[in-house]
């Protein structure tokens, strides 16, 4: 059964900070690998998406990282702003069973202070 | 626009009182999934649907029902809601044989049951 960790479970930085979220899975043979932003009380936006044959996806100031073989699959947040305050979540889809179902972490509350 | 919508947005009930949360897409999806968000739990997969008139169970679908009679529309169902069903309810969707796969959450439903 795949198990999705997220840590640390709350972080705090001081704005203009670059910081790294971590996400691991125990079951290598994932698909895709989904980053997740979650407002308090809100919905999710996704992030980025990156395929299992794929090793990182950028968007904007956002770098994720995938390395199957360790399980791992990193988040780079480069000059945090107070506007990247969030919980942000990881979720894998396996290669094969569970159809399109996700496993999700319990995420990183993120704090980035003035 | 592409979306998922969900409705209501915020509910408050009566243990026991049958209700209904639909959840709509108009990106043409074949599968489309409900899961519930509890603190320290992360998003678990209530029940999912690969295409119109096939659904099944996903890790916690003890208390809920779903049908798929048309394919943009996913309506969960509560028979007789019980307090541990208070959650925050997300539906998602996302285009199947087709990769990457990538899924779309809806804003979500917060679910009180008194």
């Amino acid at each position: 059964k795949q198990e999705v960790t997220q840590i640390p479970a709350a972080l705090s930085v001081p704005e203009g900070e670059n910081l790294v979220l971590n996400c691991s899975f125990t079951d290598s043979a994932i698909y895709n690998l989904q980053w997740f932003r979650q407002d308090p009380g809100k919905g999710l936006t996704s992030l980025l998406l990156i395929q299992s044959s794929q090793r990182e996806q950028t968007s904007g100031r956002l770098n994720a990282s995938l390395d199957k073989s360790s399980g791992r699959s990193t988040l780079y947040i480069a000059a945090s702003q107070p506007g990247d305050s969030a919980t942000y979540l990881c979720a894998g889809r396996l290669a094969r069973g569970g159809g399109n179902k996700l496993t999700f972490g319990t995420g990183t509350q993120l704090k980035v202070e003035l | 626009e592409a979306q998922v919508t969900q409705n209501p947005r915020y509910l408050i009930t009566v243990t026991g009182k049958k209700l209904t949360v639909t959840c709509s897409q108009n990106m043409n999806h074949e599968y489309m999934s409900w899961y519930r968000q509890d603190p320290g739990l992360g998003l678990r997969q209530i029940y999912y649907s690969m295409n119109v008139e096939v659904t099944d169970k996903g890790d916690v679908p003890e208390g809920y029902k779903v049908s798929r009679k048309e394919k943009r529309n996913f309506p969960l169902i509560l028979e007789s809601p019980s307090p541990n069903q208070t959650s925050l309810y997300f539906c998602a969707s996302t285009k199947t044989g087709e990769s990457p796969y990538e899924q779309y959450f809806g804003p979500g439903t917060r679910l009180t049951v008194t």
